[in-house]
């Protein structure tokens, strides 16, 4: 139990274009998706907080008009990152919860190459 | 906000040796504490969880002991073996923010079992 798809799991495009990646919880309901990026051999960086139904909450740094996050339904949250340029080339994966007391299950990530 | 300290970077062992890996946390309101570990390019898989109402957790080979007086916990894995090579991640929970718990990440370890 406690699935989390991401997809696509590899991208590549070219500098300014905008690359939609999708979270799911294939079998429970997510009340709460979290959204990390991962430099190579470094930690996970929290970018943003989304609860179902309402505004994600960005971490201080994080430009939200650039990394535009949604969350239509307890099973799905989208990242999209708009005029996409080299610099924002990254693996970025998801998290989902069912509650504060349950653990966060992470998605198989989304290895993003600008070129 | 909540910072987390993890020790060491690297950590090279005999197969059948432990391995131990620290953590530090600095706010003391933090009260859950998972272990992930992450193979090159996957996701990171939870192995194990505490809570601050409880000092020591074990499954199989696998323990976690926490001091919430020094706010620290430690991550023990005895009889390694060569799946358990891997980077391994701790993290605390923040207080409430804006309705919401988050995690934050230690730097991780990378842990190579030799044969």
């Amino acid at each position: 139990g406690a699935v989390v798809s991401q997809h696509p799991s590899w991208v590549i495009c070219k500098s300014g274009t905008s690359v939609k990646i999708e979270c799911r919880s294939l079998d429970f309901q997510a009340t709460t998706m979290f959204w990390y990026r991962q430099f190579p051999k470094q930690s996970l960086m929290l970018m943003a907080t989304s609860n179902e139904g309402s505004k994600a909450t960005y971490e201080q740094g994080v430009e939200k008009d650039k990394f535009l996050i949604n969350h239509a339904s307890l099973t799905l949250s989208t990242l999209t990152v708009t005029s996409a340029h080299p610099e924002d080339s990254s693996f970025y994966i998801c998290s989902a919860r069912v509650s504060p007391r349950e653990p966060q299950h992470f998605g198989d990530g989304t290895r993003l190459s600008i070129l | 906000g909540e910072n987390v300290e993890q020790h060491p970077s690297t950590l090279s062992v005999q197969e059948g040796d432990s391995a131990v890996i620290k953590c530090t946390y600095s706010d003391s309101a933090s009260n859950y504490f998972p272990w992930y570990k992450q193979e090159l390019g996957k996701r990171p898989q939870l192995i194990i969880d505490i809570r601050s109402n409880v000092g020591e957790k074990k499954d199989q080979r696998i323990a976690v002991t926490l001091n919430k007086t020094a706010k620290h916990f430690s991550l023990h894995i005895t009889e390694t073996q060569p799946e358990d090579s891997a980077v391994y991640f701790c993290a605390a929970s923040t207080g409430w923010v804006q309705g919401a718990q988050k995690l934050v990440f230690g730097q991780g370890t990378r842990l190579t079992i030799n044969p």
